[in-house]
């Protein structure tokens, strides 16, 4: 079985812009959910999806979004990029949000912002 | 809030055992986790324990909890240098459906 698989894996990205990152959750997994991880903060939660609707959400500003299609493949959108969003962008998946077997990462998408 | 917290380095010699310790703050926690993040890749679940349980075994791998203390332990069986990572703790209290990371205990193994 294919694990949870990240594109791009890594971004170099400039002040102001946007970006959009991109997750395929293991097969028969139906949530997906997002996570930054960075030296200072350690592993924070963004969002996570299920059935295409947002489910939970963490404390991060409305310039990070995201959303699920119909396969349960999901997006992550940045806008107005700042110094400070540099980080590893972990997708992981599970069965659904009441899953309490624990989450399945992908490698991540490395951010850089300049 | 809920709060869990690690040592950040553990040292160890190849063939030793190690480990490592993680105590968490919410006295209803459900399910507590391990996970081990290798350089460039993500995190790895290598196991969980229910709260109801005392240890849990696997291959080189023992969890204890000690649920009155609120700590958790990772015991790794004649550790490898593969087993060099980062090992993360996370735990899901009771009326949350989403886990709480500590900041992860740098496993470091010399020969």
């Amino acid at each position: 079985k294919a694990g949870v698989t990240q594109t791009p894996r890594y971004l170099i990205k400039t002040r102001g812009q946007q970006v959009t990152l991109s997750c395929s959750p293991i097969s028969g997994h139906r949530s997906v959910s997002w996570y930054q991880q960075t030296p200072g903060q350690g592993l924070q939660f963004l969002f996570e999806y299920f059935s295409e609707t947002q489910r939970n959400k963490g404390n991060f500003p409305g310039r990070f979004s995201g959303r699920q299609f119909s396969n349960s493949r999901s997006e992550m959108n940045v806008s107005t990029l700042e110094l400070g969003d540099s980080a590893l962008y972990l997708c992981a998946s599970r069965f659904a949000p009441s899953d309490r077997l624990g989450q399945y990462f992908g490698p991540g998408t490395r951010l850089t912002v300049t | 809030g809920e709060d869990v917290e690690q040592s950040l380095f553990l040292s160890v010699r190849e063939g030793d055992s190690s480990v490592i310790n993680c105590t968490y703050t919410d006295s209803s926690s459900t399910y507590l986790y391990w996970y081990k993040q290798e350089p460039g890749a993500g995190l790895q679940l290598l196991t969980y324990i229910f709260s109801n349980m005392d240890m849990k075994q696997d291959q080189r791998l023992t969890v204890l909890l000690n649920k009155k203390d609120k700590h958790l332990s990772l015991r790794i069986a004649d550790t490898q240098t593969g087993d060099s990572a980062i090992y993360f703790c996370a735990e899901i209290s009771g009326g949350s459906y989403i886990p709480t990371f500590g900041r992860g205990t740098s496993l470091i193994v010399h020969p």
